[in-house]
């Protein structure tokens, strides 16, 4: 069985551009769920979809947004930019259900910004 | 206070030692509690899930868990320079469906 899948694996922008990061979930997992990880701050949550619907989004500006198709993939959209926003972007994939919702992460776009 | 609180480490064992790495929770509700570990450049990779108070063991790993401490804990046997890593704790809160992670004790197995 495939992994989570996500591409690009590296980026490179400037301030101000925006980027989309595109995550295939585990086959059959519903939920997809993205974070972000930077030395300073750690691992943060964005946000997470399920059956096309954002059901719970963590406390980042609305810069940062996502979306879900109807095959599970996602993706996530960054727009203007900042020094800030480099980091390793993970998308982590789960068959919910018995409340357990065990997550498994793809390898991580990882984004420069210049 | 974070939610979920590591020590940063490093925490240093000789090659065949036991690491013991832990993990404190401030939400009382929590149910889910997962154990990842991540090499340096890489993404996490799950070691463990734990949800009921005691020991689950699978391997050279062993979770522990005590709700009414509110603390988790993971014991590698045997350790391996191959298990120096840095090592997530994480909590499914209540009624969350996202992870808190705390910030990862860095493990170093000194051959």
């Amino acid at each position: 069985k495939a992994g989570v899948t996500q591409t690009p694996r590296y980026l490179i922008k400037t301030r101000g551009q925006q980027v989309t990061l595109s995550c295939s979930p585990i086959s059959g997992h519903r939920s997809v769920s993205w974070y972000q990880q930077t030395p300073g701050q750690g691992l943060q949550f964005l946000f997470e979809y399920f059956s096309e619907t954002q059901r719970n989004k963590g406390n980042f500006p609305g810069r940062f947004s996502g979306r879900q198709f109807s095959n599970s993939r996602s993706e996530m959209n960054v727009s203007t930019l900042e020094l800030g926003d480099s980091a390793l972007y993970l998308c982590a994939s789960s068959l919910v259900g018995q409340g357990q919702n065990i997550q498994y992460f793809g390898a991580g776009t990882r984004l420069s910004v210049l | 206070q974070k939610e979920v609180e590591q020590n940063s480490g490093p925490l240093s064992v000789p090659e065949g030692a036991i690491a013991s790495l832990n993990c404190t929770y401030s939400d009382r509700g929590s149910q889910s509690f997962f154990w990842y570990r991540q090499y340096s450049g890489k993404s996490p990779e799950l070691i463990m899930s734990i949800y009921s108070n005691g020991d689950k063991e699978d391997g050279r790993f062993t979770a522990q868990l005590n709700k009414a401490s509110q603390y988790v804990s993971l014991l590698i046997r045997d350790s391996q320079p191959s298990d120096s890593a840095t090592y997530l704790c994480a909590v499914l809160g209540t009624g969350r469906r996202a992870l808190t992670f705390g910030s990862g004790t860095r493990l170093q197995v000194q051959p």
